[in-house]
């Protein structure tokens, strides 16, 4: 079993849509759940980061942790088409351990 | 633009060949990590530095190495290369004095022909 399962979409939206992204992880000792944007030949971007469980929201974006159920989320509301990219989430155990274990990756295209 | 520089942007090269990629960190960071993404494995953790020192090791071949130097900068070796070894090179900093968000450089891209 992979640490980190991510749908790989792709998902496609019209601008304006309520977009969300999920993935579920194995290891309950992960503390740390980070959202990255990645455009086309670029490198990944940080969106959001939280620790522990709860939500976080930044502008149009909002990041859930359920450590019950193994479960962060990312929604965007009104998306816009410059949304368009793969988003990675990523878990960390924290401790001495820095070390990032990503999902695959889900690619959104939202369309205008 | 997140502070953290690598080069080159690209690199093409044989198989059996040895390169080296570059990072510069972001201002402050003293911790760099190495990360390898392709299309099957998705992002993959390779090894960490902090402040000149080895930290955590990943997945990492032994046919690859990497250093920090005192001014921080850091470098990945890649030698005997194979097909394989096609990918985008990440590397990544934080202030590693704590836990922190690592911010990503935009890679570089080596193509094994």
């Amino acid at each position: 079993q992979k640490e980190v399962e991510q749908d790989p979409g792709p998902l496609s939206v019209p601008e304006g849509a309520i977009v969300s992204l999920n993935c579920t992880y194995s290891n309950s000792a992960f503390q740390y759940f980070m959202w990255y944007r990645q455009y086309s030949r670029k490198g990944p971007e940080l969106l959001m980061y939280t620790y522990s469980s709860g939500n976080k929201e930044d502008g149009r974006f909002t990041a859930q942790v359920d450590k019950s159920s193994k479960y962060i989320s990312l929604f965007i509301r009104d998306s816009q088409p410059s949304d368009s990219a793969t988003y990675l989430c990523a878990v960390n155990s924290g401790g001495s351990n820095y070390k990032l274990t990503f999902g695959k990756g889900t690619l959104l295209t939202v369309n205008p | 633009d997140s502070g953290v520089t690598q080069t080159p942007k690209h690199l093409i090269t044989a198989t059996g060949q040895r390169v080296t990629l570059r990072c510069s960190p972001r201002s402050g960071d003293l911790s760099v990590y190495w990360y390898q993404q392709s299309l099957d494995q998705g992002l993959q953790f390779l090894i960490q530095y902090y402040n000149g020192e080895e930290r955590a090791k990943g997945n990492i071949l032994e046919r690859f190495s990497a250093q920090q130097f005192p001014d921080l900068h850091s470098e990945l070796n890649l030698s005997s290369l194979e097909l394989g070894d096609s990918a985008l090179y990440f590397c990544a900093s934080s202030a590693g004095t704590a836990w922190q968000p690592q911010h990503f450089g935009d890679g570089t891209r080596l193509s094994i022909l």
